[in-house]
């Protein structure tokens, strides 16, 4: 099956400092990788989509600047969470697709807490 | 925007099938339906999709009704590790994006 990495898995930092999180697809090309953002007790609610080699597309009520996105490869995803605050204490999950019609794999996620 | 409406949490005991629904009454002709799962603190798990024909595989059966307004997913045997939080998502195959709603809460009891 498809395996979708994510390093680190748990991550400590203090307030105004930035982090950055990597998402792979160990397997297979991924044409398009996603994050998510779950809050304690709730649902996954998506941030981007990451297409490689383009900028990633925001969903509304994400802020670009402060999540940047990069996709440098088909296999390689980050997420750098900029000027971390406690409010940005959340699991972060990234996933990805082979294409269209394919399903998507998630990864493991990262708990990111900010002191 | 989520699309689909479950129930928030349902109890299944241990060995018996587990009988999770779902409803999606504005999905349109090309659009799929997906089922996860979400293991406490874990990245969620795919577990079937289908677009109107019922589906099997080994770990469960999708069940969608002929009007496509709701579906059904059977896990036959439930096991305590199949305690978890089970999503259902619809999805347009043309688009990649899945939009997680609130899922069912499933606990198997000894």
């Amino acid at each position: 099956g498809a395996v979708v990495s994510q390093h680190p898995s748990r991550v400590i930092c203090k307030s105004g400092t930035s982090v950055k999180i990597e998402c792979r697809s160990l397997d297979f090309q991924a044409t398009t990788m996603f994050w998510y953002r779950q809050f304690p007790k709730q649902s996954l609610m998506l941030m981007a989509t990451s297409n490689e080699g383009s900028k990633a597309t925001y969903e509304q009520g994400v802020e670009k600047d402060k999540f940047l996105i990069n996709h440098a490869s088909l296999t390689l995803s980050t997420l750098t969470v900029t000027s971390a605050h406690p409010e940005d204490s959340s699991f972060y999950i990234c996933s990805a697709d082979r294409g269209r019609g394919e399903t998507q794999y998630f990864g493991p996620g990262t708990r990111l807490l900010v002191l | 925007d989520a699309k689909t409406t479950q129930p928030p949490s349902m109890d299944c005991a241990e060995g018996r099938a587990a009988n999770l629904p779902c409803n999606h009454s504005t999905i349109s002709g090309n659009e799929y339906v997906y089922w996860y799962r979400q293991i406490h603190s874990q990245g969620p798990q795919y577990i079937i999709h289908g677009l109107k024909n019922n589906e099997t595989n080994e770990m469960a059966s999708l069940i969608i009704t002929e009007d496509r307004k709701s579906s059904t997913l059977i896990l036959p045997h439930a096991t305590l590790r199949d305690t978890a939080v089970y999503y259902c998502i619809v999805r347009l195959t043309l688009y990649n994006q899945f939009y997680f709603g609130t899922g069912t809460s499933l606990t198997v009891i000894p």
